[in-house]
């Protein structure tokens, strides 16, 4: 079955980190990137950024960059976000998302495939 | 970045009404833009790609059109599932961008 089961919900304190993963399944995971798209209680859709899994290349949002990782795990097909510096508004649902376009130099593709999302809470 | 803007913001409307949303880019785009459905609680879903592209297995009451800065996503006749929030999203740039969404709300 082709899906994208991400990790359970989580709560951090601000200031820490949070990694939440991604594991791909049912299809050639190397020919596909990987975007994070993560969505604030009652708000829109916000681009992370994004990853292939061909070459592990990443291009991330200014407004995160700096505070985020994104990493792949070929041998596991498992992609990861690293978020660092957790502040209260990173509270929000963050989604995987597939491009629908093999072998894109960026994210240059829409996306058919999503994960069901990962609430992280960030909270003293 | 490409701003991405939707109007309207809500949309009230009955069984059977044809509507329209409208997404507007800050520059340029060509026709690389995406339609997603999103439920609460649940992941988008994809509608419309390249503009005009229907996704696989969703009903063809669903439309896109437009280019360049301007694109649409029509559907010819409410049915009680499209009660939805909708996104439009650009992926001509080296950053992807969404629109803040158009809440679709029965009247």
């Amino acid at each position: 079955q082709v899906q994208l089961v991400q990790s359970g919900a989580e709560v951090k304190k601000p200031g820490a980190s949070v990694k939440v993963s991604c594991k791909a399944s049912g299809y050639t995971f190397t020919s596909y990137g990987i975007n994070w798209v993560r969505q604030a209680p009652g708000q829109g859709l916000e681009w992370m950024g994004w990853i292939s899994f061909y070459n592990g290349n990443t291009n991330y949002a200014q407004k995160v960059e700096g505070r985020v990782t994104m990493t792949t795990d070929t041998s596991t097909t498992t992609a990861y976000m690293e978020l660092r510096s957790l502040r209260s508004d990173d509270t929000a649902v963050y989604y995987c998302a597939r491009d629908a376009v093999p072998y894109t130099l960026s994210s240059w593709s829409y996306f058919d495939l999503w994960g069901r999302g990962t609430l992280v809470t960030v909270s003293s | 970045d490409i701003q991405m803007t939707q109007s309207p913001s809500t949309l009230s409307a009955s069984v059977g009404d044809r509507v329209t949303i409208t997404c507007r880019a800050s520059q340029s785009i060509s026709g690389w833009l995406a339609w997603y459905q999103q439920k609460p609680g649940k992941a988008p879903k994809l509608l419309i790609y390249e503009a005009s592209s229907l996704e696989s297995g969703v009903p063809s009451r669903f439309s896109g059109s437009g280019s360049g800065t301007e694109f649409t996503l029509t559907i010819s006749s409410l049915q009680p599932d499209d009660f939805a929030t909708y996104y439009c999203h650009q992926y001509n740039s080296y950053s992807a961008t969404f629109g803040q969404g158009t809440k679709l709300e029965i009247k």
